[in-house]
Parts: C-alpha cells; structure tokens; sequence
C-alpha cells in the first residue's frame, strides 16, 4: 500500500524552465512533509521540507505548495539548471523524524 | 563532518548465504533506520531503532532481522539471503526530537544476490 504516491516517474525540462514534481497522500495524520535529493551513487539527502499549517515554502529556487484540503504536495524548481539533474523523493512523516514514509521518486533531467 | 557510513559499497552474495551490512554513525543520534531503495519503488522502510537494544519493524521486515548492540552502530541481518533481496540499501540515522528533522543517509550498499 503506497502511501504516498508520487508523479512523474521521470521528467525531462531545458535549462531555465520550471520542473515541477507531484505527490499525493492517504493518511491525515501526517505532519511533516520533507522532500529528497538524490544525486548518483550517494544518499538522499533533505532539500526543503513543509508543515501542514503554511500552503508554500520557498527556499532559493525550490518551492514547496501544499494543499491541505486536497492531500497534495509539490516542489517547484524554478530556473532549472543541469546541476538539479538528480532523483527526488517526496516523503511524509508523523512527528518528523520517525518512520519516513517515501514516495516513489521522480528521476530528473535538466538539458542545456 | 558528521557522517553515516555503511561498510560496503557493492556486495556479491550467493543464495542462502547469511549477509550482515553494517551502518555507523558519528553524531549521537538516537534514531537509526534501514530503507531498501528499488526502481519504480522509491524507498522501503525495513527495520528502525529509536534506542540501544530496541528495533520496531518497518513497512518491508519479512526475510530481515537487525541489532544495535551499540548506539552508533545498526546492523542489518539477512539470514537466508534470496534473489529477491537484490537491491540498495540504505542506512540513515536522525535525533530524536529537536529542530533539525531530517534522516541522515549514507551512500548506500548496493547488495547482488546470485
């Protein structure tokens, strides 16, 4: 049962356009909704993360908007660049940093 | 500069054969867990530890086992290893409570059982 479902599985965009990654989620309890980069052949490692009681986070060019009401949550890159190519992984959680529950990534490649 | 380290990047097993995959981590973090990564599937939560001699099984524990004998230290254990347990593992640890919530990943050990 995947709780947190996760689109597209991979996702192409030209320099300087906006990427922009989709999840959803099943449980209400969860709090805390944390998204990962992966580059190849090292750990996810956090990128920005949201609570349920704000609809956006902004940090640099990563943006995260969340609907409450929808269950739905997605990170914007604005101005993608090919150092962004990497996998993300949209995640929640109930307390923060207790049993992550992960979605099924989104493997992202920014061209020149 | 804190890290998680896991012993083994790449490990060659052959089927039936007990595997130990080892994660140490050097920030005194209460919490430690083991996630299985896989195409298509994202990552999978095998076992967790919130403390020395204490696990609680995750979304995926069938055919795994784990010890923390050490707080720095959480092993996984495969103690029949099978094809279906190919796959990358990853360790992560994460303190308990505080602001900075976040898993600490290593870089993962990628595991071939033939």
């Amino acid at each position: 049962q995947q709780q947190v479902k996760q689109s597209p599985q991979s996702l192409i965009v030209q320099k300087g356009g906006i990427s922009i990654i989709n999840c959803a989620y099943e449980n209400t309890a969860f709090d805390y909704f944390p998204w990962y980069q992966q580059f190849p052949g090292k750990g996810p490692a956090l990128l920005i993360a949201i609570r349920p009681d704000v609809s956006e986070k902004k940090e640099g060019r990563f943006t995260i908007s969340f609907n409450k009401s929808a269950k739905q949550f997605s990170l914007h890159i604005m101005d993608s660049q090919p150092g962004d190519s990497a996998t993300y992984f949209c995640a929640a959680s109930i307390g923060g940093y207790q049993k992550v529950t992960f979605g099924t990534g989104t493997k992202l490649q920014v061209i020149p | 500069d804190v890290k998680v380290t896991q012993s083994s990047r790449y490990l060659v097993k052959r089927t039936g054969e007990k595997v130990f995959l080892e994660c140490v981590q050097d920030m005194d973090h209460e919490n430690m867990f083991w996630y299985r990564q896989d195409p298509g599937l994202g990552l999978r939560l095998i076992y967790f530890s919130y403390d020395v001699k204490m696990k609680e099984k995750g979304d995926i524990p069938e055919g795994y086992s784990v010890s923390r004998e050490k707080k720095e230290r959480f092993s996984l254990i495969l103690e029949s290893a099978s094809t279906n347990q190919t796959s990358m593992y990853l360790c992560a640890s994460s303190p308990m409570g505080g602001k900075d919530e976040k898993l600490l990943f290593g870089s993962g050990t990628q595991l071939s059982v033939l």
